[in-house]
């Protein structure tokens, strides 16, 4: 594809449903990685991936964040029994390869509001 | 602690002048440092990277500096144009890290007049 897209662009869930969303990459991309985004504030980093494995996973909140790559393209998080703290804009990004230093693309992130 | 700060005051410039924005650092050794432009309801988008044992990158109107010694990184816009304004980021990858995991500032909200 021509960019990096994420669906839903925009999730409202009430408190202790669980949401997925979805990130594509770039086609051929090795690296994808996602990021949450609060008001005012710069990205935070959640989790990396090379390819299907999950190599960094140190930035989730909770063990109710958990993310999957199963065959090294498309991308879900996923979020358990969601809280009003998760409430923000989830990003997605992805890189060429898997070395460090590379451009990371972006996706118009998805906003989520939790009620 | 570790931190990374950005001009925390939105910055007002005239067209055609220069914009800079800084982004200082403590208790990393960044083993590089990477510039993004954020507009509203998007993703942010990539200008610059400057790596550790370099000083100075540019690329068209855009110029980064960085000083390992102050832990600051400076970034320009000459030229300014209204179609600049936006938020600009910077994030670094530690040198104690997997060099993969991006570090962020908050961010500086440039505003050029016309």
């Amino acid at each position: 594809g021509a960019g990096v897209s994420q669906s839903p662009r925009y999730k409202v869930a009430k408190r202790g449903q669980d949401v997925a969303l979805r990130c594509d990459p770039i086609s051929g991309h090795v690296s994808l990685f996602w990021y949450q985004q609060a008001l005012g504030q710069g990205p935070e980093f959640l989790t990396y991936f090379q390819n299907e494995a999950q190599l960094d996973k140190s930035g989730l909140p909770s063990d109710r964040f958990f993310a999957e790559r199963p065959e090294g393209s498309v991308s879900t998080l996923k979020i358990q029994r969601t809280q009003q703290e998760d409430s923000a804009v989830y990003l997605c990004a992805s890189s060429i390869s898997g070395t460090s230093g590379n451009e990371q693309f972006f996706g118009p992130g998805t906003r989520l509001t939790v009620l | 602690s570790q931190k990374i700060e950005q001009n925390s005051e939105a910055l007002n410039i005239q067209e055609g002048k220069t914009a800079t924005l800084t982004c200082n650092y403590t208790n990393y050794s960044p083993a590089y440092l990477q510039w993004y432009r954020q507009d509203p309801g998007r993703g942010p988008v990539f200008l610059l990277l400057i790596r550790e044992n370099e000083k100075e990158k540019r690329k068209e109107r855009l110029k980064v500096t960085f000083d390992t010694t102050l832990k600051q990184s400076l970034f320009h816009i000459t030229a300014s144009q209204p179609a600049d304004s936006a938020t600009y980021l910077c994030a670094l990858a530690d040198n104690a890290g997997n060099n993969r995991k991006l570090i962020w500032g908050l961010g500086t909200s440039l505003a050029v007049n016309p």
